[in-house]
C-alpha cells in the first residue's frame, strides 16, 4: 500500500487550499479513508473521514463548515478542500486508510489507521 | 468528547530494559484502542489495534493490554530503533470521531 499526499503550501488567512492523496497497492474503493493533521511540534489530530462510496463524511468540530473531504474511486484519490483557513490550521496533513486484518477465516475491518501518506505541510500565514 | 491522557510525558529507559507506557480514557472505550509509533520526520506507524492485537510486521516485544479506561503499551527489551514518540488513539465512537492522546516520548537513558 502506498499513499502519496500533495497540495500543501503557504496560504494567507482566509484563503483556500486543496489537498490530494493518491493511493496504490490497495482496492481503494473498499477502504474508509481519513485525514489526520499534526501542528508543528504537537500531537496528532484526526480531521475527517469518508465512507467507501462517499455517502458518509465526518469531521472534527474545529473544521466543520470549512473543510470538505471527498474521493474519486476511479482515480484512487482522496481530497481535502480547505476553505477559510486560519493560523491554527497550520500543520502537516496526512491521509490514512483503515485496517483490514486476516482473522483466520477471512479479512475483517478495524477502524485504526494501518497505512499513512508521507504528509504535506500547510502553512497559514500572512 | 472522549479525552485520552497519556503518561508519562517523557520516559527515560536504558536499551535492553522494559518500557511501560500508559493511556487513560475519560470514559470507557471498550477495546477500541490503538497505539502508534512516530519517529522524527516520519508518519506514524500502527503498532497495536483492538487494545492488544499487534499489527502486521510488529515485533513480539510490543504488547498492548487493558480495556475500558486503562491501557498499557509494554515494550520489552528496548532496541535502539524503539526510541520514538508513542500515541494512543480511541475509536469507540467510530465513524463519528477519533481522539489521540498527547503522546509519550520514549528517550534513551
Amino acid at each position: 500500500v502506498q499513499l502519496v499526499d500533495s497540495g500543501g503550501g503557504l496560504v494567507q488567512p482566509g484563503g483556500s487550499l486543496r489537498l490530494s492523496c493518491a493511493a496504490s497497492g490497495l482496492t481503494f474503493s473498499t477502504y474508509w479513508m481519513n485525514w489526520v493533521r499534526q501542528a508543528p511540534g504537537k500531537g496528532l489530530e484526526w480531521v475527517a473521514n469518508i465512507k467507501q462510496d462517499g455517502s458518509e463524511k465526518y469531521y472534527v468540530d474545529s473544521v466543520k463548515g470549512r473543510f470538505t473531504i471527498s474521493r474519486d474511486n476511479a482515480q484512487s484519490s482522496l481530497y481535502l478542500q480547505m476553505n477559510s483557513l486560519r493560523a491554527e490550521d497550520t500543520a502537516i496533513y496526512y491521509c490514512a486508510c483503515s485496517t483490514y486484518y486476516y482473522d483466520g477465516s477471512g479479512y475483517s475491518f478495524n477502524p485504526s489507521f494501518d497505512s499513512w501518506g508521507q504528509g504535506t505541510l500547510v502553512t497559514v500565514s500572512s | 468528547e472522549i479525552v485520552m491522557t497519556q503518561s508519562p510525558v517523557t520516559l527515560s529507559v536504558s536499551p535492553g530494559e522494559r518500557a511501560t507506557l500508559s493511556c487513560r480514557a475519560s470514559q470507557s472505550v471498550g477495546s477500541n484502542l490503538a497505539w502508534y509509533q512516530q519517529k522524527p520526520g516520519q508518519a506514524p506507524r500502527l503498532l497495536i489495534y483492538g487494545a492488544s492485537t499487534r499489527a502486521t510486521g510488529i515485533p513480539a516485544r510490543f504488547n498492548g493490554s487493558g480495556s475500558g479506561t486503562e491501557f498499557t503499551l509494554t515494550i520489552s527489551s528496548l532496541q535502539s530503533e524503539d526510541f520514538a514518540l508513542y500515541y494512543c488513539q480511541q475509536y469507540h465512537n467510530w465513524p463519528l470521531m477519533y481522539t489521540f492522546g498527547q503522546g509519550t516520548k520514549l528517550e534513551i537513558k
